[in-house]
């Protein structure tokens, strides 16, 4: 069975230091990645997702995430956070073949301090 | 286009008592999927739904719960008899197709049980 592993659960930057979230999934025949981002007491957001093609992608605040194959990885980085990107932020997998369910690691916490 | 609608956002319930979550998809989806955040964790994959069909429900506990999206109206997670431990954040995702990777989550419903 799929699974994603998020190997920090808490992350503490300074404003305006780069930050990295690390994400790991098992290995498939195909995958679909995602970036999700959740505020307190809210739902999840779509930060980004790789489906195909470029395995860099962006999204519109500053985050981008590189799909590596060989290394069953899909990190989130950012070279200069905000104080208002603290969140907690999941990566999730879906290998398509189970009707687009998205299976999520555990999350990890990014807290960024003035 | 409104989002991913949720009610109620908070439920309470005493052991033992029934809790229904609604949840109505973004216009123009008919996909819809549950997912379970328990304290600490990240978000686990219940069921997944088409207008009048279940399509996976491998996530599902074996007694107590129920789903349903009928042709009309919203999609309902039912939960019977409830205990404390399924205290927890329901989210609702939605998504146009199967074929469409990216899921557009609702803010939630945060049950406790006391």
């Amino acid at each position: 069975a799929q699974s994603v592993t998020q190997l920090d659960s808490q992350v503490p930057v300074f404003e305006e230091a780069p930050v990295e979230l690390r994400c790991n999934y098992s290995s498939s025949v195909s995958v679909y990645l995602f970036w999700y981002v959740q505020y307190p007491n809210q739902g999840l957001q779509l930060l980004l997702k790789y489906l195909s093609g470029s395995t860099l992608v962006e999204s519109i605040n500053g985050f981008e995430a590189e799909f590596n194959k060989s290394q069953t990885s899909f990190h989130l980085r950012k070279p200069s956070v905000h104080i208002s990107d603290t969140a907690e932020y999941f990566c999730a997998v879906s290998d398509g073949n189970q009707g687009g369910k998205l299976i999520f690691g555990q999350g990890t916490e990014l807290s960024v301090k003035p | 286009n409104a989002g991913v609608m949720q009610n109620p956002r908070h439920l309470v319930r005493r052991r033992g008592q029934e809790a229904r979550l609604r949840c109505s998809p973004m216009k123009g989806h008919s996909h819809v999927y549950w997912y379970r955040q328990l304290p600490e964790e990240g978000l686990k994959f219940m069921v997944y739904l088409q207008k009048e069909n279940i399509i996976d429900e491998s996530g599902m506990p074996k007694e107590r719960f129920s789903a349903e999206f009928p042709k009309e109206g919203p999609s309902i997670l039912r939960i019977q008899q409830v205990v404390r431990g399924d205290s927890a954040a329901y989210f609702c995702a939605s998504s146009p197709s199967a074929q469409i990777y990216e899921q557009y989550f609702g803010p939630g419903t945060r049950l406790t049980v006391t």
